[in-house]
């Protein structure tokens, strides 16, 4: 299986923060990593697939970058809504495994 | 809009099955070419993928649980569903459906149910 690694764990930042979360996997996938949205009590939520493509209706705010093993998302300016946990997931072999979470919280 | 939704019961005893349904609405499950799929959450923890099916019928399964995993799927009533045998407090869990799709070659889960908790306990 396919072992993805995000970091940190967990973030603090203030609205208006730029903020980002690495997302590392075991071998190479090439760009086939999402990211999602999950608040609590909530299923989670697509944000990006194929490394950095925005899914329709996502903020621009939301970007992501990288290929290989190496991936990041990027919140540009925090909102009050952003907070939550956020999971990366490989898509380039099954099993589909994600990341284990990196929750942001309100400084 | 696609929407999803889980159903079946909420507490299981250890060493039974447990057997999930989710209704898709809002589309048939028969179109596109779309892989349904189950993903679970322990408490507090992270995501694991369960398995897929296609509209075909075709399966697979995390390997992690294969051996105790269907997924199984009903076009005429317009659900899948998801039995896990053999269960114990380990499976205990918000169970997911999803609906996964292959876009210009790139695999995503783009609706999710709103999830059902399942605890296994006797």
């Amino acid at each position: 299986d396919i072992q993805m690694t995000q970091s940190p764990s967990s973030l603090s930042a203030s609205v208006g923060d730029r903020v980002t979360i690495t997302c590392r996997a075991s071998q190479s996938i090439s760009s086939y990593l999402n990211w999602y949205q999950q608040k609590p009590g909530k299923a989670p939520k697509l944000l990006i697939y194929a490394a950095s493509i925005l899914q329709s209706g996502v903020p621009s705010r939301f970007s992501g970058s990288g290929s290989g093993t190496d991936f990041t998302l990027t919140i540009s300016s925090l909102q009050p809504e952003d907070f939550a946990t956020y999971y990366c997931q490989q898509s380039y072999s099954i099993p589909y495994t994600f990341g284990q979470g990196t929750k942001l919280e309100i400084k | 809009q696609v929407q999803l939704q889980e159903s079946g019961p909420g507490l299981v005893k250890p060493s039974q099955t447990l057997s999930l349904t989710c209704t898709v609405s809002g589309g048939s499950i028969s179109s596109g070419s779309y892989y349904w799929s189950w993903i679970r959450q322990p408490a507090g923890k992270g995501l694991e993928w369960i398995g897929r099916i296609y509209t075909s019928g075709s399966t697979n399964y995390n390997p992690s649980l294969k051996s105790r995993v269907t997924i199984s799927v009903d076009t005429s009533k317009n659900h899948f569903s998801l039995k896990l045998s053999s269960v114990t407090a380990a499976d205990t869990a918000v169970y997911y459906c999803a609906r996964g799709l292959y876009s210009s070659g790139w695999f995503y889960f783009d609706y999710w149910g709103q999830g059902t908790l399942v605890t296994v306990s006797s």
